[in-house]
C-alpha cells in the first residue's frame, strides 16, 4: 500500500531533551516536506527536500533541522525542543514534475513539549 | 505574510444545503489551485483542483469556481452531508523556478460541520 508513514503517533517530552519525528515514504516520491499544524494557523511548512541531499527552509524553521540521506527518509529533528512547538506535525511527499502534484501526507504526529 | 487567505473558519450547514469555503490570493504567479480536506486524526488528502485556465472545475458534488480578475477561488459542495464534515484547506503553490505544484501555502483552514 502506498503510504507516507510518521512515528511516533504522540510524543510527550521536556523542554531541551532532543527527540526526532521520522517520516518513510514507500513511493519513490523525490519531494518530501514537513508541516505543523496548529489551531487557527492552518499548515505552515517547517522544511522542505526536493531530492537527496536537498533541503530548504519553510515559512517555520526555526527550531528544526532535517536531513535527507535517503530517498525513502525525511526525519524532522528537534535539538532543544520548546513549550512553543507543541503542535501537531504532518510529513507530506510527492512526485515532481509531470501533471501529478497531489501531496500525500502521513498521520501526523501530536508533540507536547512541557 | 499570508499568501492565502480563506474564510470563514468555521461553517455549519444543514443536511442537502451548499457550503461555500472562500480563499483570496496575493500572488498572481500561482498557478494551481488545490483544496484538501481532513477528518479528525487524519492527514489531509486532495480533494479537487484547478488551474487557472479554466473558470470552473467539477468532481461529483464538489465544484471548485476560479475569478482570475478578482484573485479568488472557492469550493462549492452541494448536496452536503454529515459525512463531508471535515476541515477544508485551500492551497496554493511557492512557485518560481524552486519547485511545481509540490510546494504550496496553505489556508488557515474552515471546519464544516454538517447537521443531519
Amino acid at each position: 500500500e502506498a503510504q507516507v508513514t510518521q512515528n511516533p503517533r504522540y510524543l510527550i517530552t521536556v523542554t531541551g531533551k532532543k527527540l526526532t519525528v521520522t517520516c518513510s515514504q514507500n513511493m519513490n516520491h523525490e519531494y518530501m516536506s514537513w508541516y505543523r499544524q496548529d489551531p487557527g494557523l492552518g499548515l505552515r511548512q517547517i522544511y522542505y527536500s526536493m531530492n537527496v541531499e536537498v533541503t530548504d527552509k519553510g515559512d517555520v524553521p526555526e527550531g528544526y533541522k532535517v536531513s535527507r540521506k535517503e530517498k525513502r527518509n525525511f526525519p524532522l529533528i528537534l535539538e532543544s525542543p520548546s513549550p512553543n512547538q507543541t503542535s501537531l506535525y504532518f510529513c507530506a511527499s510527492s512526485w515532481t514534475g509531470g501533471t501529478n502534484e497531489k501531496l500525500f501526507f502521513g498521520s501526523g504526529t501530536q508533540l507536547s513539549v512541557l | 505574510q499570508q499568501q492565502v487567505k480563506q474564510s470563514p473558519q468555521s461553517l455549519i450547514v444543514q443536511k442537502g444545503g451548499i457550503s461555500i469555503i472562500n480563499c483570496a490570493y496575493e500572488n498572481t504567479a500561482f498557478d494551481y489551485f488545490p483544496w484538501y480536506q481532513q477528518f479528525p486524526g487524519k492527514g489531509p488528502a486532495l480533494l479537487i483542483a484547478i488551474r487557472p485556465d479554466v473558470s470552473e472545475k467539477k468532481e461529483g458534488r464538489f465544484t471548485i469556481s476560479f475569478n482570475k480578475s478578482a484573485k479568488q477561488f472557492s469550493l462549492h459542495i452541494m448536496d452536503s452531508q454529515p459525512g463531508d464534515s471535515a476541515t477544508y484547506f485551500c492551497a496554493a503553490p511557492l512557485g518560481g523556478d524552486q519547485t511545481g505544484a509540490n510546494n504550496l501555502f496553505f489556508g488557515t483552514g474552515t471546519r464544516l460541520t454538517v447537521i443531519p
